[in-house]
């Protein structure tokens, strides 16, 4: 069984600029979300995807965007970036549908963190 | 006030002591409560997760749930320093399908 794999790992980009970060699913699952962490705070809930639409929103502004193919894997996108973007991002997946634990039953990836200087 | 609180710590034990710890959280919708592991600087790793109320036990991990007193809490039995991490607590429910995390306790356990 495939964990969870993101890319890049690290990433260091201008205030301004764009950037997309990467997610491939365990295999066997269908749902992915994101979640953006800040250093010494638990990860906050950006949005997720199932079947290629977005399936719940968190309190981040539209400048982050996200696509899910139909493979399952995912995008994460961020325009005009900002000094307080800086974080961990981290992809989880889970398999909706699945009786008991649906989709809160979610494994993460390394993540990518992302500076923006 | 946070959907979900969490003390921060850092919480120092020696090797072979109980952990014990605890969230608190508001939203009585909430019925998935999962804990995770997180060493510095990867992802976090899900360890246990219970639905509802009661208990759940894994080898030497206890997660207990009271939605009385919307009390979450994991129990370490001779902690090892590989248990030496961030523990986070996350909460699910209702309408949507995401999960609300505390903000972690980091736990050291002394050789």
């Amino acid at each position: 069984e495939t964990g969870v794999t993101q890319s890049p790992t690290h990433l260091i980009k201008t205030r301004g600029q764009q950037v997309t970060l990467r997610c491939s699913s365990q295999s066997g699952h269908n749902t992915v979300s994101w979640y953006q962490q800040a250093l010494g705070q638990g990860p906050q809930f950006i949005f997720q995807y199932y079947r290629e639409e977005e399936n719940g929103r968190g309190n981040f502004p539209p400048r982050f965007s996200g696509l899910q193919f139909p493979n399952y894997s995912s995008e994460l996108n961020v325009n005009a970036l900002e000094l307080d973007d800086s974080a961990l991002y981290l992809c989880a997946s889970s398999l909706a549908g699945k009786r008991t634990s649906g989709p809160y039953e979610q494994y993460f990836g390394p993540g990518t963190r992302l500076t923006v200087t | 006030q946070k959907e979900v609180e969490q003390d921060p710590g850092p919480l120092s034990v020696p090797e072979g002591a109980i952990v014990s710890l605890n969230c608190t959280y508001s939203n009585s919708a909430f019925q998935y409560f999962m804990w995770y592991r997180q060493y510095s600087r990867k992802g976090p790793e899900l360890l246990m997760y219970t639905y509802s109320s009661g208990n759940k036990e894994d080898g030497r991990f206890t997660a207990q749930v009271d939605k009385s007193s919307k009390y979450i809490s994991l129990f370490i039995r001779d902690s090892q320093p590989s248990d030496s991490a961030t523990y986070l607590c996350a909460s699910g429910g209702g309408a949507t399908n995401k999960l609300i995390f505390g903000t972690g306790t980091l736990l050291a356990v002394q050789p």
